[in-house]
């Protein structure tokens, strides 16, 4: 399974902008780069999901490097909600047997007021 | 639209029973997938069901069962319960299989095992 490294944790002070980067030096021509957040005593929630083109939604923007090694998740202005831990995962586009979502430790966020 | 939901939220069994739990996905989603979240091991991946299909399993034990529905509802079951079952069980939802969408998640199922 291709695998991300993302840090433990991050700071960011509240309405500034938060780069939390991803590395998936192994990612293959087909896998879809996908991010996550777990707030306290939530399930998980979609972010963005991208495949080689940045990407922007409501939420964030996905920046995707070029040879797409790596991804950073941009949040515009950080606010006391966006403390969470954020997780960076890889799905194949076809499914299958990578077709699951595989979390690692994921950073955690906090924001600062 | 409705979101993922989760049934029941809150759950206390014995050790050796047996529970099964529901997920119904969001309209329209075929995929059903559900984890395992423990403050241990984090968030596993149990299976993934597809058009009443299982495509994918997780290292589980098979105690842990699934099966999902024509109309794409799955329901989880686990037998002879452990203490260590004891966790956040979550289900997720997506249009189809793969990473070419986003998954919904819903709240969970908190399961206690005593």
């Amino acid at each position: 399974d291709a695998k991300t490294t993302q840090p433990n944790s991050m700071e960011s002070n509240e309405e500034e902008p938060v780069h939390l980067p991803c590395n998936h030096s192994t990612i293959s021509g087909t896998d879809y780069i996908h991010w996550y957040r777990q707030l306290p005593s939530q399930g998980p929630e979609y972010v963005i999901h991208g495949l080689t083109s940045n990407v922007n939604n409501r939420m964030a923007s996905l920046a995707i490097a070029e040879d797409r090694k790596s991804s950073t998740l941009i949040l515009h202005r950080a606010t006391l909600r966006d403390a969470a831990v954020y997780y960076c995962i890889l799905i194949r586009r076809d499914g299958g047997s990578q077709g699951n979502l595989i979390f690692g430790k994921g950073t955690k966020l906090s924001v600062k007021p | 639209k409705a979101g993922v939901t989760q049934t029941p939220r809150y759950l206390i069994k014995t050790r050796g029973q047996q529970v099964t739990l529901s997920c119904s996905p969001i309209s329209g989603h075929r995929s059903v997938s559900w984890y395992q979240q423990t403050p241990g091991q984090g968030l596993q991946f149990l299976f993934e069901y597809f058009s009443e299909t299982q495509r994918n399993k997780g290292n589980f034990p098979g105690r842990f069962s699934g099966r999902q529905f024509s109309n794409s509802r799955s329901e989880m079951n686990v037998s002879t319960l452990e203490l260590g079952d004891s966790a956040l069980y979550l289900c997720a939802s997506s249009y189809s299989t793969g990473g070419g969408y986003g998954y919904t998640f819903g709240s969970g199922t908190r399961l206690t095992v005593v």
